[in-house]
């Protein structure tokens, strides 16, 4: 079975400081992974994926990730955030076998000016 | 593209009345799915449909819940005789069945029961 940590549930920083999100995954079988934002009241929204290739993935708003298959983790970076990231964030992965998604819990980022 | 639908929005309701929900995926679209999700909590995968056949269910799903999507289109998740622990938001996502191609999530419908 697979299952995915967020080890942070929340992370304040100041704007325009840099940010590291952490996700960590446990799984037997070769997974994609995912990073989604989920605004106030909103859907969730696709940050960036990894499927295969380089490990440094680059998503929109600025973020990117980097799949370490050694210790398991997709930690997600940012060098300079804004008022507008304030959101939470969620890591996901999902097997190749039914691309079901498994959700880490969310870290919620604060934004503090 | 309009993006996936769901309606309505939000949906209070009193304990034990039946409550039923619509999601509306992207057109080409053959995948669908339906999670829930609690305050402070990750989505929890409920169900998901390729194209009109219902392929996994989740054991959250109790019998209480069903879920269809006739001719492949939408879909409507009912929950009978509801519970306030049934109180979250549902989310629908659908996507094509391709290796790695993403989801894409409707703006939820939040469900209170009171």
């Amino acid at each position: 079975a697979q299952s995915v940590t967020q080890l942070d549930s929340q992370v304040p920083v100041f704007e325009e400081a840099p940010v590291e999100l952490r996700c960590n995954y446990s799984s037997s079988v070769s997974v994609y992974l995912f990073w989604y934002v989920q605004y106030p009241n909103q859907g969730l929204q696709l940050l960036l994926k990894y499927l295969s290739g380089s490990t440094l993935v680059k998503g929109i708003n600025g973020f990117e990730a980097e799949f370490n298959k050694s210790q398991t983790s997709f930690h997600l970076r940012k060098p300079s955030v804004h008022i507008s990231d304030t959101a939470e964030y969620f890591c996901a992965v999902s097997v190749r076998s039914n691309y079901q998604l498994i959700w880490g819990a969310g870290t919620k980022l604060i934004i503090k000016p | 593209d309009t993006g996936v639908s769901q309606n309505p929005r939000h949906k209070i309701t009193k304990r034990g009345q039946n409550v039923t929900f619509r999601c509306d995926p992207i057109s080409e679209h053959n995948r669908l799915y339906w999670y829930r999700q609690t305050l402070g909590q990750g989505p929890e995968f409920l169900t998901y449909f390729q194209n009109e056949a219902q392929l996994e269910k989740s054991r959250l799903l109790s019998d209480r819940f069903s879920a269809e999507r006739p001719k492949g289109s939408f879909s409507t998740l009912e929950i009978q005789r509801t519970e306030q622990g049934d109180s979250a938001m549902y989310l629908c996502a659908s996507r094509l069945d391709r290796e790695g191609y993403g989801y894409t999530f409707g703006s939820g419908t939040r469900l209170t029961v009171v």
